[in-house]
């Protein structure tokens, strides 16, 4: 299993500034996802961080909006850039473990973020 | 892309009557599908998971899913849910075709309320 941190748990932003959320795991872990849920949706997947090299981000995502560092394998940063209230969100780190017999999601509790 | 979709916004059940959530998903090839619960101000937990085998699935907290691939489903199911089962349940599927490979896709989420 993975137990995993997530800094803040909530935040209230001005528009036009930015945020900068920490994912700690307390084990070495390949893959790690960032999604973000918005408002009375469902979770939506962000990016890939890899570890090492630029993240991958899936359609409608951008390195400029969301930088992401993975710096080594227990620890991300996703960074909500230039916000506006549509950032309005729970963003949640997560990741994915592979054993023997099972490969299992874990995911951090999140981090609510309202820009005003 | 694989999809799910649960329609149901909301279950409502008697404790100790018999639940269930509905899920339907679409997809190439054989279905990874998942069910996760979030409680409020908390992060995404693993109930339970199909891969193969078996199309009775049994999971944590008593909760069991039935996968029917003539219709194409995975239905949620708890015998005697409690009031504290009452949370927000999200299916999911594994995406290969994803830039990540791992990630999942989420349905929008079915809220549970068990009432005493």
């Amino acid at each position: 299993s993975a137990v995993i941190s997530q800094k803040p748990s909530r935040d209230i932003c001005q528009r036009g500034t930015s945020l900068t959320i920490q994912c700690q795991v307390d084990s070495q872990v390949t893959m790690m996802f960032w999604y973000r849920q918005q408002p009375g949706q469902s979770l939506t997947l962000i990016a890939t961080a890899n570890q090492g090299s630029e993240a991958t981000y899936e359609s409608g995502f951008v390195i400029d909006k969301f930088p992401i560092s993975r710096p080594n394998l227990t620890f991300s940063t996703l960074t909500v850039s230039n916000m506006s209230p549509e950032d309005s969100s729970i963003y949640l780190c997560s990741v994915v473990v592979e054993g023997a017999r099972i490969t299992e999601a874990f995911f951090g509790q999140g981090t609510r973020l309202t820009v005003v | 892309a694989q999809s799910v979709a649960q329609p149901e916004d909301q279950v409502n059940v008697a404790e100790g009557n018999p639940l269930t959530v509905k899920c339907t998903y679409s997809v190439s090839g054989n279905p990874y599908l998942f069910w996760y619960v979030q409680y409020p101000n908390r992060g995404l937990q693993f109930l339970l998971k199909y891969i193969t085998g078996d199309n009775l699935v049994k999971g944590s907290y008593g909760f069991e899913a039935e996968f029917n691939k003539s219709q194409t489903s995975f239905k949620l199911k708890k015998p005697s849910p409690l009031v504290s089962d009452s949370a927000l349940y999200f299916c999911a599927v594994r995406d290969p075709f994803s830039n990540s490979g791992y990630a999942l896709n989420f349905g929008k989420g079915t809220s549970l309320l068990v009432t005493p």
